[in-house]
């Protein structure tokens, strides 16, 4: 099986523009989360999906970032307006009600 | 809320000596942990997960840790560090299996030839 797929694997912004992170969870998945990785904060939840539905945002990321699933095998985050804090990689993984299986991650760099 | 310490940010090891990282856990309750493991620009593999049972549990590549909740522990253990197990380790807790991760600050761990 495939494993958890991101595109893309860079991406370098213009403070204020718009981008769009892509994830395919594992086939069969039906839990999704979206995690962003920095050297100062770690690793913090963005997002989570089960079964389509948003059953979790992180409270502090709510007003730029947008993290949507329509369909079980396709999720997009989209961060409107980017800052340079939101310089990080941006991970994706996947559970069947166990273990997460984690993408490689997308490095975002706003300049 | 449930939250993880991983008090060592870096560790040195010799090529062949034993190793353990630590990790601490605060939760009410039972809680499910894991031990990741991330190489350079990659992202987080799954070394081992402990779900309630045996204490003692045993991961990919000869790691292995051991949950305590006497001591709200689950350090991770290796009889013999190998060099390409320079990378970062992270510790986490989930308070329900499938459920979203708390994860550790990391622990960096370099080896020495």
């Amino acid at each position: 099986d495939a494993g958890v797929t991101q595109t893309p694997r860079h991406e370098v912004a213009e403070k204020g523009q718009t981008i769009i992170l892509k994830c395919e969870p594992v086939s069969g998945h039906n839990d999704l989360f979206w995690y962003r990785q920095t050297k100062i904060q770690g690793l913090e939840l963005l997002s989570y999906f089960r079964s389509k539905s948003l059953m979790e945002d992180g409270g502090a990321f709510k007003d730029r970032f947008k993290a949507e699933m329509l369909n079980s095998s396709f999720s997009t985050l989209k961060i409107q307006p980017t800052e340079p804090k939101d310089s990080a990689v941006y991970l994706c993984a996947s559970s069947l009600k166990r273990e997460q299986y984690f993408g490689p991650g997308t490095r975002l760099t706003v300049l | 809320a449930q939250s993880v310490t991983q008090p060592d940010a870096r560790v040195t090891v010799s090529e062949g000596a034993s190793l353990q990282l630590r990790c601490k856990y605060s939760y009410f309750g039972t809680p499910y942990l894991f031990w990741y493991v991330q190489y350079p620009r990659q992202g987080l593999q799954l070394l081992l997960k402990y779900y309630p049972g045996d204490p003692v549990v045993q991961g990919v590549n000869g790691f292995e840790a051991e949950f305590s909740k006497s001591n709200s522990s689950f350090h991770l253990r290796k009889a013999s560090v190998h060099w390409s197990d320079w990378a970062v380790y992270f510790c986490a807790v989930s308070l329900l299996m499938g459920y979203k991760l708390t994860f550790g600050t990391g622990t960096s761990l370099l080896v020495d030839p």
